[in-house]
């Protein structure tokens, strides 16, 4: 079964505050992928990489960077965390061949006081 | 881009009964078109998909349907039991890895 991991369930942050996201897989998957997910708005991309140190926009990056070192690892980052950034995030992957279904991880929910 | 729209927002049905949540995407080039199941405080799941060269896929009690003309696929669920509630995710493939997520329906069989 793959697995996809965030590090933390929740997460309180103030205004200003740099923050770290982190997620893991642990099945070799080149495509991670960050979402948010707001009420009524579903889920949104930030950010996704297809490739160790690769990166591209999704439809709402304004105010997140992301970071792909490793291809196991996808961070997303909250440079100046604002009280709109606060909601539930989700990262995901996927193989970049075969199925196109993604893997969830738990998410983690972003409150910014 | 790609835009889907997703229909109703809020579902209540009866146990027993059959429910349908409908999604319209805007991209003809999409192929892909999973559904997500979220159960409360937890992740969501792939439960079915549909690729674009059939019109209709059945996993026992859960279905789908795809119009590629209209552009337009739904989910249907039959006899539907309390485990089913929960927020529903439709979904399109939008260029070689992105899936762009419809606004979710929320499912509550009453008993």
């Amino acid at each position: 079964d793959v697995k996809v991991t965030q590090s933390s369930r929740y997460l309180v942050k103030r205004t200003g505050e740099k923050v770290f996201l982190e997620c893991v897989q642990d099945m070799d998957h080149e495509n991670m992928f960050w979402y948010r997910q707001d009420p009524g708005l579903g889920l949104r991309l930030i950010y996704f990489s297809y490739d160790v140190k690769m990166k591209e926009k999704g439809d709402i990056p304004e105010g997140y960077s992301v970071s792909r070192e490793k291809k196991e690892r996808f961070s997303l980052i909250l440079e100046s965390a604002s009280t709109n950034q606060t909601s539930m995030y989700l990262c995901a992957s996927r193989t970049g061949t075969g199925t196109e279904g993604y893997t969830f991880g738990s998410g983690t929910r972003l409150t910014v006081v | 881009g790609e835009n889907v729209e997703q229909h109703p927002s809020t579902l209540s049905v009866q146990e027993g009964d059959s429910a349908v949540i409908k999604c319209t995407y805007s991209d003809s080039a999409s192929n892909y078109f999973p559904w997500y199941k979220q159960e409360l405080g937890k992740r969501p799941q792939l439960i079915i998909d549909i690729r674009s060269n059939v019109g209709e896929k059945k996993d026992q009690r859960i279905a789908v349907t795809l119009n590629k003309t209209a552009k337009h696929f739904s989910l249907h669920i039959t006899e539907t039991q309390p485990e089913d509630s929960a927020v529903y995710f439709c979904a399109a493939k939008w260029g070689a890895q992105k899936l762009v997520f419809g606004q979710g329906t929320r499912l509550t069989i009453n008993p």
